[in-house]
């Protein structure tokens, strides 16, 4: 089955501590990508990838690290989390220049940062 | 750069009433355009999208959604609301050389009274 997982799926920690949010795909993808929700401003994109050891900045990037060693795996990390980056953050894939820019998205991780 | 206005963060309709969702766009070249639902505690998932091909395009669950260039409209309908309806949608647009980016409306939470 094709699929987008993350973990965790709910988090809260305190401001200062650094986590990895995990995104792996078994779609064979050669774009992934990160995006935060918040009510009322829809998603935004933090970083995205468009294959192995690329990466890039969305709209957002500021506070977060990501990294593409494998085409299946894409975290996200926060070396000091604060207050200011709970939300709820997705991971989505999609076939270079294929199927219009399509994406495909994981269930997401609810993060609350005290 | 694209951007997307979704017009009513919050629409209420009765079971069985006609479904209607706005999306306005904005692209300085021919756009890809996308509709995708979250329902409570999940992911996003496609409901449909134009790839420049028929202008009326038809998605899962009973919705369609009419390309309009004159008016840069995207507006999603279903003629009859169901309960199970009810969810958040986003529109969603991108572009043929924007390297698989999605830029997403602040989205529009749908309530179905019974």
């Amino acid at each position: 089955e094709a699929q987008v997982t993350q973990n965790p799926r709910y988090l809260i920690t305190v401001t200062g501590k650094k986590l990895t949010v995990t995104c792996s795909q078994n779609m064979n993808h050669e774009y992934m990508s990160w995006y935060r929700q918040d009510p009322g401003l829809g998603l935004r994109q933090i970083y995205y990838s468009m294959n192995v050891e690329v990466t890039d900045k969305g709209d957002v990037p500021e506070g977060y690290k990501v990294s593409r060693k494998e085409k299946r795996n894409f975290p996200l990390i926060l070396e000091s989390p604060s207050p200011n980056q709970t939300s709820l953050y997705f991971c989505a894939t999609g076939s270079a220049g294929g199927s219009y820019n399509e994406q495909f998205f994981g269930p997401g991780t609810r993060l609350t940062v005290l | 750069a694209q951007s997307v206005t979704q017009l009513g963060s919050h629409v209420s309709v009765s079971e069985g009433a006609l479904v209607l969702l706005r999306c306005n766009y904005s692209s300085s070249v021919p756009p890809y355009l996308f509709w995708y639902v979250q329902y409570p505690n999940q992911g996003l998932q496609l409901l449909l999208k134009y790839t420049s091909a028929a202008t009326l395009v038809k998605g899962i669950n009973g919705f369609e959604a009419e390309f309009k260039k004159s008016e840069t409209s995207f507006h999603l309908t279903k003629p009859s609301a169901h309960m199970s309806d009810a969810a958040e949608y986003f529109c969603a647009v991108s572009v043929w050389n924007a390297g698989n980016m999605l830029t997403f409306g602040g989205g529009t939470r749908l309530m179905v009274k019974p």
